[in-house]
This record gives structure tokens, sequence and C-alpha cells, in this order.
């Protein structure tokens, strides 16, 4: 089983240009979340979908962040414009749970290798 | 917003020696989760506790969900180089939220 892969596993910016992160989530699995880890702020959730729909996003910090979820294979976390400030690894999570809102295989998130970014 | 205290925030410990850590809340969990992150990779689940009171081994690891439902430590026995990284915690709160709250890490050192 491959995993969660994202990608870039590392971005180098400057301020004020676009950034996008990638993520592809276990085969099967229909939640996934993104998250921000910083050495201050430790890991935060931005955002989380359910069958590809969010469900909750008030992690995300500005409206210069928005993430989509175009298919059950494919997310993206866009930051436009990005800032210094927006420099962190940002995780890439899914996990399993049973449609009708029964939680199964007991909420697991499994983490992707996360995407460095840092802008300058 | 809901917490998790999680120490300690770091550790220096000798090979051989056993660690021990733990997570606070106020709040009521559901479950309990311990997590493990190297360096440039992503966490990793260690074991994860889903009732009251249980205790759960992984290897050398031990976790205990608290009767409480606030709280969790988690032990490991007999530390060996690999087990260098930071330690997260993480609960889910009461409800069908698929959200999960994690703390804010243990780093563990091992001397040399």
């Amino acid at each position: 089983d491959a995993g969660v892969i994202q990608s870039p596993r590392h971005e180098v910016t400057e301020m004020g240009q676009e950034v996008t992160l990638r993520c592809k989530p276990i085969s099967g699995h229909n939640s996934l979340f993104w998250y921000r880890q910083t050495m201050m702020r430790g890991l935060e959730l931005l955002i989380y979908f359910n069958n590809n729909v969010p469900i909750d996003d008030s992690g995300m910090p500005e409206d210069r962040f928005s993430a989509k979820m175009p298919n059950a294979s494919f997310s993206t976390l866009k930051i436009q414009p990005s800032e210094p400030r927006d420099s962190a690894v940002y995780f890439c999570a899914s996990s399993l749970r049973a449609s009708g809102g029964i939680l199964l295989a007991k909420n697991i998130q499994y983490f992707g290798a996360g995407t460095r970014l840092s802008v300058l | 917003g809901q917490q998790l205290n999680q120490s300690p925030q770091s550790m220096f410990i000798q090979e051989g020696e056993d660690v021990s850590m733990n997570c606070t809340s106020s709040s009521i969990f559901n479950t309990w989760l311990w997590y493990k992150q190297d360096p440039g990779e992503g966490p990793v689940l260690l074991i994860a506790l889903y009732k009251a009171g249980e205790l759960t081994s992984n290897g050398r690891l031990t976790a205990q969900f608290g009767i409480t439902r606030k709280d969790s430590f988690l032990n490991i026995s007999a530390s060996i180089p690999s087990d260098v990284g930071i330690y997260f915690c993480a609960g889910q709160l009461r409800g069908r939220d698929d959200k999960i709250i994690f703390g804010k890490g243990t780093r563990l050192h091992i001397l040399p």
C-alpha cells in the first residue's frame, strides 16, 4: 500500500507567489485532513473533507488559504499570495469513515511525509 | 478551543532507561492515540486506545486510557537510539466529529 502521498516534499518560493500543495490519500479512505506544523504552534488542523466535501475549515488562517478535493484521490491546498509567516511543514492525512456517520476503523489518521514550505 | 496538555516538552535520557510521558485535558475523550514523528517524516500511529482504563502494549511501548477519560500516558521501556523523535498524544472528543486534537509533543533525546 502506497500510503498518503504528498508533493512536492520541499517548496521554496518568494513572498507574493502562489503555492499549491498536493495530496493523494490512501485508496479507499474517505476523509482527508490538512495540517500545518510549526515549532511555535505544533500541529494545527486547517481543514478536513469527508467524501470530498469540506466539513470544517475553521482552522484555515485566512482567505489566502483555500483547499479543494475534486475527487476521492486528490486534494490541493493553495496559498495565494504567500507570506513568510506561512513557512511551515504542511501535512495531509487520510482516514476511513463509514457512510451514515458511524465511525469506522476507530478514527485512525495516516499521515503523508509532508511538504516543507519556505517563503522568502 | 479544546487543548491537550502534554508533558514533558522534552526529555534527555540515557540509552536503556525507561521513559514516561502523559497527556491531560479538561475534556472527556472517546479515543486516545499516540503517534511518533521521526525527523523529516509525518507522524506514525503507535498505539490507539478506545476504552477508559484500557492498557495496551506494542513491543516496548505501553499506553493507558485514563479512568476519567481525561488523560493518557505512554511508557517506553529500555530505550534504544531509534526511539529518538517527537511523540504526540491525540484525542477524539465524544461525538461523531472526525477531528482529533494533538498535544504539542514530547521531544525525546537519547544521550550517547
